[in-house]
């Protein structure tokens, strides 16, 4: 069965102090691995999306790294309106497009 | 920018009524999905449509939902009679036709609340 698992559920961190956001996935047969962004009652942003292990994103303070059995969401230097809920989510040549989420990490960045 | 669009953003129902969600995504996405996220859980596909055609409704509990796609550009998702299990926020989302990217683009979502 597809699985995704994120660590941490919840971070905190002082405003310019980098970290990084962990999702571990099971899939049989990744067809890709996606990122994205969820403020308060509303719908997920789009951040990115990885197809192979070794593949590298970036956007802003942001950079997205996928290896065979996890992904990591950096942040450099994080700012208070970097707080939100960041969703991980894959599919699967054996399932199709429909995408597979974990729970999520909630980021409070303070200043 | 085109975005999804759904409405309404918010409904309050009470049990046993009968509630109807409306999505109408970007212009030119062929396949379209609808998926539900319990608060603090991540979003989970109810259906995914393919132009008009039902492309996964596994996870659409049959005996009380419904969803449409007759002309293969807006959607309908119904829920009768609603339970309280069933608040939550219901989220649309579209993707290309054709597309090497599988990128899913979602709308605001609809918040209900079954009392």
């Amino acid at each position: 069965e597809d699985q995704v698992t994120q660590s941490p559920e919840a971070l905190r961190l002082q405003e310019g102090e980098s970290s990084s956001l962990n999702c571990s996935y099971t899939v049989s047969g990744l067809r890709g691995l996606f990122w994205y962004r969820q403020d308060p009652g509303k719908g997920p942003e789009f951040l990115f999306t990885l197809y192979s292990a070794g593949e590298e994103k970036e956007k802003e303070r942001l950079k997205a790294t996928l290896t065979k059995k996890e992904s990591f969401l950096h942040i450099t230097a994080p700012k208070p309106e970097d707080s939100a809920t960041y969703l991980c989510a894959v599919n699967s040549y054996q399932a199709g497009t429909a995408l597979i989420f974990g729970k999520g990490t909630t980021l409070s960045v303070s200043s | 920018e085109a975005e999804v669009a759904q409405s309404p953003r918010y409904k309050i129902t009470e049990k046993s009524q009968a509630v109807a969600f409306w999505c109408d995504p970007i212009s030119g996405h062929a396949t379209l999905y609808w998926y539900r996220q319990i608060l603090g859980q991540g979003p989970e596909l109810l259906v995914q449509f393919q132009d008009e055609s039902v492309v996964d409704d596994s996870q659409l509990p049959k005996d009380r939902f419904s969803a449409e796609r007759l002309k293969g550009v807006d959607s309908t998702l119904k829920i009768q009679p609603a339970e309280l299990g069933d608040s939550a926020m219901y989220l649309c989302a579209s993707r290309e036709r054709g597309s090497l990217t599988d990128t899913q683009y979602f709308g605001p979502g609809t918040r209900l609340t079954v009392l």
